[in-house]
């Protein structure tokens, strides 16, 4: 069963629309991350959080924003798509403090812009 | 910063037999080192980690080496099976990343019945 969730799983909209591709998970977990993987399958990193109120930028630049209001939701928004955002985006978290631990992933948006 | 380098890229195995997959980092502060499979439509999902302090995991069928001096780590899967196919990644992290993981680039494996 899934611990994160990720909303919508699709979408296709037009280029110049406001939008924002919704996670969440149900662990407690005080770090969570966005990636965008593209056709040749690699993941980049774009937005990561350390906690609440807490964002900062990824390897790769994005033109996107990110929001940690509550510990368990990390929304991403677009607020003029393009046809060069279309890509999956996946959403992770992970447990407390500096060290590494497993990052669990949702299953994906895959955006389309047409 | 942390550079992981994997390969191959795509590897075609029969049934039945073993698969290897070979990352390198070049951060000799990484000290975990988790591999992910993804199936078509879904994110990644853990198969195993392994840390900095122990050289070999095993779990079932898979398994993971890992040479610090060298600075690589490597998958293994024996008795492959259909059910095997999809892409693997191999990731590293450190003591002071905040969770943060570089990920490789990714090993499409098909096992063919």
């Amino acid at each position: 069963e899934a611990d994160i969730y990720q909303t919508p799983r699709y979408l296709v909209i037009g280029t110049g629309k406001k939008i924002t591709l919704e996670c969440s998970q149900t662990m407690g977990h005080d770090k969570m991350y966005w990636y965008q993987q593209d056709p040749g399958m690699e993941l980049h990193l774009i937005h990561y959080s350390y906690g609440v109120n807490s964002t900062e930028k990824g390897d790769l630049s994005s033109e996107s924003t990110v929001s940690r209001i509550r510990t368990e939701h990390f929304p991403l928004t677009l607020e003029s798509a393009r046809p060069s955002h279309t890509s999956q985006y996946l959403c992770a978290s992970s447990g407390w403090g500096r060290g590494s631990e497993p990052q669990h992933f949702g299953d994906g948006t895959r955006l389309s812009i047409l | 910063g942390e550079n992981v380098e994997q390969h191959p890229s795509t590897l075609s195995v029969q049934e039945g037999d073993s698969a290897v997959i070979k990352c390198t980092y070049s951060d000799s502060a990484s000290n975990y080192f988790p591999w992910y499979k993804q199936e078509l439509g879904k994110g990644p999902q853990l198969i195993i980690d392994i840390r900095s302090n122990v050289g070999e995991k095993k779990d079932q069928r898979i398994a993971v080496t890992l040479n610090k001096t060298a600075k690589h780590f490597s998958l293994h899967i024996t008795e492959t099976q259909p059910e095997d196919s999809a892409v693997y990644f191999c990731a590293a992290g450190s003591g002071t990343s905040y969770g943060k993981l570089t990920f490789g680039q990714g090993t499409i494996l098909t096992v063919h019945p």
